[in-house]
């Protein structure tokens, strides 16, 4: 079975630090590449960027470059996202996806609090 | 401000039929990129409903369809159930962005 399993919740301060992750088993992890959505309390899914773990070439969405940065392991089939000092407004669901045109399956999301 | 544009809710009664909208611009439908509709039932994460305008995943019911057209898409719901109630997205690729963008999703409530 093709899966994407992520890291737990995460309750973190402004300013601190925080990577999380995303496995993917069943399949060949670097024959596709990983996305990570974000989706803000009550609001609607926002693409933040893309990496293609055969060689970690990404891209990202010009509303989140420069905010976070997304990086693989391909010998451990892991995709992370992170934060080097979070904001309040970076509290959400973060979910990882698979594929470089639709995006199958979905991870279970990752939900980020940030509050002092 | 989504650079696809959907309904922000539609309702209709059970067994009916209900029809979701995604309008683009020539930089992602218009420009001929393909469109993806997405299922998030509440409190769990998106699932892939269509691909690549009009293509079933194995174990999606033949009672959603999707299609394309110029500059906007439409994803179809026939014979409403009441676990169709859920929000639906739609996804394509837009070049001007060099990336994925998604519509602001729909609401379906099935009265």
């Amino acid at each position: 079975e093709v899966q994407l399993v992520q890291s737990g919740a995460e309750v973190k301060k402004p300013g601190e630090s925080l990577r999380i992750s995303c496995k993917g088993s069943g399949y060949s992890f670097t024959s596709y590449w990983i996305s990570w959505v974000r989706q803000m309390p009550g609001k609607g899914l926002e693409w933040m960027g893309r990496i293609d773990p055969s060689d970690s070439y990404t891209n990202y969405s010009p509303s989140f470059q420069g905010h976070v940065t997304i990086s693989a392991d391909k010998s451990i089939s892991t995709a992370y996202l992170q934060w080097s000092s979070l904001k309040a407004s970076d509290t959400a669901m973060y979910y990882c996806a698979r594929g470089r045109n639709w995006f199958d399956p979905w991870g279970q999301g990752t939900l980020v609090t940030v509050s002092s | 401000q989504s650079v696809l544009t959907q309904p922000p809710s539609v309702s209709e009664a059970p067994g009916q039929r209900v029809t979701i909208s995604c309008t683009g611009s020539s930089s992602n439908i218009g420009a001929g990129y393909d469109v993806h509709w997405y299922q998030q039932l509440p409190g769990t994460a998106p699932k892939l409903l269509i691909y690549g305008n009009s293509n079933r995943p194995s174990g999606v019911p033949d009672r959603f369809s999707g299609s394309k057209s110029g500059t906007s898409a439409s994803l179809a719901i026939t014979g409403l159930q009441a676990e169709d109630e859920a929000d639906y997205y739609c996804q394509s690729y837009d070049s001007s962005l060099s990336g994925s963008v998604f519509g602001g999703g729909t609401k379906l409530t099935v009265l």
